[in-house]
């Protein structure tokens, strides 16, 4: 079982919809939780980060928190083309010592 | 967020060199740094963390002896790929985390070599 799993996608989402991405963890000791946008080429950006049962809002972006069920996920309202990227998903261990980093979702924004 | 600056951006290279890449936290001192290498389409793979003024920890199959790191300031780590070989052509990425626990890392701008 990978440390980190995410569906790799292509996720289609039409402009102006909820992209919803959803990331699953093995380590119930987990500490952190982060979202990082890669946009192909280019180096990962974080978008948000999470440590606290429930969501966390920030702009367009909601992430969610779920220890219990082991899974986080991130929402993006009002969808735009610019939005088209792949999405990491990645958690710091019970140890905290190091980032691990799920394969990532492909999400396409269509006009 | 935090400001990590990598350097070269692009590098060609014959077979058979070596190749040093800069990794720099412009505006936080960085106690944790992360160097990462991603295949096209694929997903980061951590090749090292290091922590400043101690060796790195080397994850399972990654040559300690041919990717070199150090990381002998809070601002500064080095990755030297040693006799480089096409098949280390990559994206390389370094991360940087500023205090040890749960904050989040940031990234350097990437690296793409490319061995001939």
């Amino acid at each position: 079982q990978k440390e980190v799993e995410q569906n790799s996608g292509p996720l289609s989402v039409p402009e102006g919809a909820i992209a919803s991405l959803n990331c699953t963890y093995s380590d119930r000791g987990s500490q952190s939780f982060f979202w990082y946008r890669q946009y192909s080429g280019k180096s990962p950006e974080l978008i948000m980060f999470i440590y606290s049962n429930g969501d966390k809002e920030d702009g367009r972006f909601t992430a969610q928190l779920n220890k219990a069920s082991q899974y986080v996920s991130l929402l993006i309202r009002d969808s735009q083309p610019s939005d088209s990227a792949t999405y990491l998903c990645a958690v710091t261990g019970s140890s905290a010592s190091k980032i691990i980093f799920g394969s990532g979702t492909r999400l396409s924004i269509r006009p | 967020g935090a400001v990590v600056s990598q350097h070269p951006s692009r590098v060609i290279c014959k077979s058979g060199t070596s190749v040093k890449i800069e990794c720099r936290s412009l505006d936080f001192q960085a106690t944790t740094m992360f160097w990462y290498r991603q295949f096209p389409k694929q997903s980061l793979m951590l090749m090292a963390t290091s922590n400043e003024g101690s060796k790195a920890t080397y994850e399972q199959g990654v040559e300690k002896d041919k990717f070199l790191i150090n990381h002998a300031s809070l601002t500064l780590s080095t990755l030297t790929v040693t006799s480089a070989h096409p098949e280390d052509s990559s994206f390389y990425i370094c991360s940087a985390r500023g205090r040890r626990g749960v904050s989040e890392a940031f990234f350097g701008q990437g690296t793409r070599l490319t061995v001939v």
